[in-house]
Formats: C-alpha cells, structure tokens, sequence
C-alpha cells in the first residue's frame, strides 16, 4: 500500500530555532517528493525533490531527499513566528499506468514561540 | 483514520463532454471540503470551497457554471467540468476538513487527486 509518512505530528519550538521535519514514502513508482506550507486552505508550495542529494534550498528553508532510504527531511533555519503552520510533505507516482496518484501526509503542525 | 477517497483517479475524455469527480470523506464526516487544481511545480490552487447542504463558494477567475460543486452530503462532494476543453487537462485534488477541537480539529486531509485528460 502507498504511504507517505511524516514525523512529528506536532512541534513547538522557541524563535532563533533550527527544525528539522521528517517525511518517509514507500511508492511503487516513484516521481517526485514536494513539501508545502499549509497556513490557510492552499497549501503554497514550497519544494520538488526528483534526485538524490542534492539540496534545494529558499532563504532559511531547505530540503534533501534519499531516494535509497526512502525520506525526505525539511529544515528550516533561525524560526520566526510567521513559519508556524502545517507542512505538508507528498509524494508524485509515476504516471506509467492509469494510477497517477499524489499521496499527502498527514502533515507536521509546526508552532514557533516568540 | 482521516481518509479521503477520490474517484476516478484517471479519466479521459473527448472535448465538449462532461467528466464528475467525487471526493468522499470515508470515516469522518466534512461539512467543508475543498477542490484544488494542481499545475506541475506550482502551488495547489484553490478552486472552491464545498460546502455541506448549501452553495459553494468560489475564488475569483473560477467559472461556477464551468465548474459544478454538489455537497449532497456530510461524506461526499463532487466536482463536474461541464463541456471540458483541452486547457481543462489538470489534476484535481480534493480535500476534507476535520470538524472538532484541537489539536486535530481544522485538519486538511487530502485525496490523492483525479487526472482529467481532456482531448
């Protein structure tokens, strides 16, 4: 079965602080993992990883995916209030057949303390 | 627990017909749900916000009588494209709305999407 993953289901963290949010998948035919910032009822996008190892970064947000070991993490840098919302990580299927499915997680609810 | 079905997850069809997508809340109940068109590497864009027993409401540049959103019931919303054309090819996601108090309340959950080609 399809799965996508995500740890931890909630976090509270002061401002000034590093995060780091877990995404693990198991998918039987692999596209692409995005991450997105949830805040109200659209989520923004924020990352598409198709490759191993290599950083995609934006400002103090930045993401890698492992292909081999199946996750994803996303870090985010010196938190400010404003990054407090629900991150989302999901996973594309290759569309090789008719099952061309978008899995979401459950998502991180992340809550920044001034 | 939480989970959102979508059916079709792939349809194709000709230009000028009409193709229903169906968002079913399977083991809890959404008097709100969601309806969002997907573009590759962009955000997920808010078509309409489905609402149980009463009219949906739609953002601004989404055409109501294009796009036809029923909410029968406190488990199933559908979305039809009437007269689909070719730009109308997308991936459409649906997402349901946990009721309740924290920390799960407000919740999204999400399908796992309908491709519509369109030809």
């Amino acid at each position: 079965e399809d799965k996508v993953v995500q740890s931890p289901l909630s976090l509270v963290v002061h401002e000034g602080d590093t995060v780091t949010l877990n995404c693990s998948y198991e998918v039987t035919n692999f596209r692409s993992l995005l991450w997105y910032k949830q805040e109200k009822k659209a989520p923004t996008f924020l990352f598409m990883l198709t490759s191993s190892g290599i950083e995609k970064k934006s400002g103090r947000l930045s993401s890698i995916l492992d292909k081999k070991e199946l996750f994803s993490i996303l870090n985010i840098t010196a938190t400010q209030t404003g990054d407090s919302a629900v991150y989302l990580c999901a996973v594309e299927n290759y569309p090789m057949n008719r099952d061309d499915k978008i899995i979401f997680g459950k998502g991180t609810r992340l809550h920044i303390l001034p | 627990g939480a989970v959102v079905s979508q059916h079709p997850s792939w349809v194709i069809c000709k230009s000028g017909t009409s193709v229903k997508i169906e968002c079913r809340s399977l083991d809890f109940q959404a008097t709100t749900m969601f309806w969002y068109r997907q573009f590759p590497k962009q955000s997920l864009m808010l078509m309409a916000t489905s609402n149980e027993g009463s009219k949906a409401t739609y953002e601004q540049g989404v055409e109501k009588d294009k796009f036809l959103i029923n909410h029968a019931s406190l488990t199933l919303s559908t979305l039809t494209v009437t007269s689909a054309h070719p730009e109308d090819s997308s991936f459409y996601i649906c997402s349901a709305c946990l009721e309740g108090p924290l920390p799960r309340g407000g919740e999204l959950f999400f399908g796992e999407g309908s491709r519509l080609t369109v030809l």
